[in-house]
């Protein structure tokens, strides 16, 4: 079981918005930024979103992320088929001094 | 750019050792954390270790924990992680990726994996 909780998958239509879900405690995503991965199909991951809500310069701006509390939030609108990956959430967590992974989603654009 | 190519992976029996490597290139090297994340086959992504820029605070993941060793050479630019007493579970491919500070800030680069399958 990991230590941050996502949707196993989601999906929704081309063009449409997505939101994927991370859900942790005070230890990790409470008190530390978040970051996400995308990971295309036999690929190595690459980073989306850093520090909660921050895009590497290369990553369009269709991708966001947000905070609030113990969770954190991926949104993607203007689906297009290239964005059917996986998709995890990271944050380092104080208690365990470890870095956490999130179980991954896995989205589908119908 | 930045370039992390790791090497050493391969197949292994149980209960062996094996040092995977992982060569840096494009960054100052010695100014970054490092971690390894490891991926079963169709499983998530797992957290593995880091070890900070300067090699002074070394964090392990709890199913690794007393079993591997990660560490780096600041002069070669390489990180290494030395796994020892391997189980069929520690078959994954296995990242090295670099930390956007000194060890627990976030990932923000990754290298393209090695393979390592525990079979007898």
């Amino acid at each position: 079981q990991s230590v941050l909780t996502q949707p196993p998958s989601v999906s929704a239509a081309p063009g449409q918005k997505v939101t994927i879900s991370c859900s942790g405690s005070n230890s990790n995503i409470g008190n530390n930024y978040v970051s996400w991965y995308l990971q295309l199909p036999g690929t190595a991951p690459k980073l989306l979103i850093y520090d909660n809500n921050k895009r590497p310069s290369r990553i369009p701006d269709r991708f966001s992320g947000s905070k609030s509390g113990t969770s954190a939030t991926l949104d993607i609108t203007g689906l297009q088929t290239g964005d059917e990956a996986d998709y995890y959430c990271g944050t380092w967590d104080s208690s365990l001094t470890s870095w956490v992974f999130g179980g991954g989603t896995k989205l589908t654009v119908l | 750019q930045v370039q992390l190519v790791e090497s050493g992976g391969g197949v292994v029996q149980p209960g062996t050792s094996l040092r995977l490597s992982c060569a840096a290139s494009g960054f100052s090297f010695s100014d970054f954390g490092m971690h390894w994340v490891r991926q079963g086959p169709g499983k998530g992504l797992e957290w593995v270790a880091v070890i900070w820029y300067d090699g002074s605070k070394r964090f392990y993941g709890d199913s690794v924990r007393d079993r591997f060793t990660i560490s780096r050479d600041n002069y070669k630019n390489t990180v290494y992680l030395e796994a020892n007493s391997l189980r069929a579970e520690d078959t994954a491919v296995y990242y090295c990726a670099r930390d956007d500070g000194i060890g627990a800030t976030h990932i923000d680069h990754w290298g393209q994996g090695a393979l390592l399958t525990v079979s007898s």
